[in-house]
């Protein structure tokens, strides 16, 4: 069946680093790629999404690139901020399906 | 725009008694998804619903879980009888329509069974 590998966490960086978080799926045909990501006490919000392949999600200078020769949906920024510490997710397809999560913490 | 409503935000039981979460989705849209968080198991999907009818109810755990939504605005997942192990916090979320659109998620519903 459909599914995601996420790259395991804590992901500890300093402010202005470069962030990757990797993100790998199986699934039939060519279903929609999303980022989310979740702040402490809060729900799900998105991040970025990808409805075909070499389509780039991009928002508040985070990026991934749809690659459907690698089935891969990379997650990066040029440098991070204290306030992008969070929990980060790679789903796909109709119904999400998540990866277990990626935390994200980044200190001054 | 209220956004996705869930109610209670925090609710604590004790085992073997019932538990009714409750969730208000966005106006306008036609799909709607249960989802449980967990430390073990991560983010999992229970059940969802295309215009108000479950279209893939795999993901619930077993008999004791119950989820309705008898209107385009409103939904219920039920536990009956709750156990220690359903302790997690409860997302909904709902969409515009399945698979290509945003899932705006409500703020979780909390829950504790001693």
């Amino acid at each position: 069946g459909d599914s995601v590998t996420q790259m395991e966490g804590p992901v500890t960086l300093s402010e202005e680093a470069f962030l990757t978080i990797n993100c790998t799926y199986t699934a039939t045909g060519y279903p929609s790629l999303f980022w989310y990501v979740q702040y402490p006490g809060e729900g799900l919000q998105l991040l970025l999404k990808a409805t075909k392949a070499d389509d780039k999600g991009s928002n508040k200078g985070f990026e991934a690139t749809y690659r459907k020769e690698t089935t891969s949906f990379h997650l990066e920024k040029g440098s991070v901020q204290v306030s992008d510490s969070a929990v980060y997710f790679c789903a796909l397809g109709t119904a999400l399906i998540f990866g277990k999560g990626t935390t994200l913490s980044v200190s001054s | 725009d209220a956004g996705v409503i869930q109610s209670p935000r925090h609710e604590v039981t004790e085992m073997g008694q019932e538990v009714t979460l409750r969730c208000k989705p966005i106006s306008g849209h036609n799909s709607l998804f249960w989802y449980r968080q967990t430390m073990m198991r991560g983010l999992e999907l229970l059940i969802y619903f295309n215009n108000n009818v479950p279209i893939d109810d795999s993901g619930m755990p077993e008999d004791r879980f119950s989820a309705k939504m008898p209107n385009a605005s409103f939904s219920t997942l039920k536990i009956q009888p709750s156990e220690p192990r359903d302790s997690a916090v409860y997302f909904c979320a709902s969409s515009l329509r399945d698979g290509y659109n945003e899932q705006f998620f409500g703020p979780g519903t909390r829950l504790t069974v001693l």
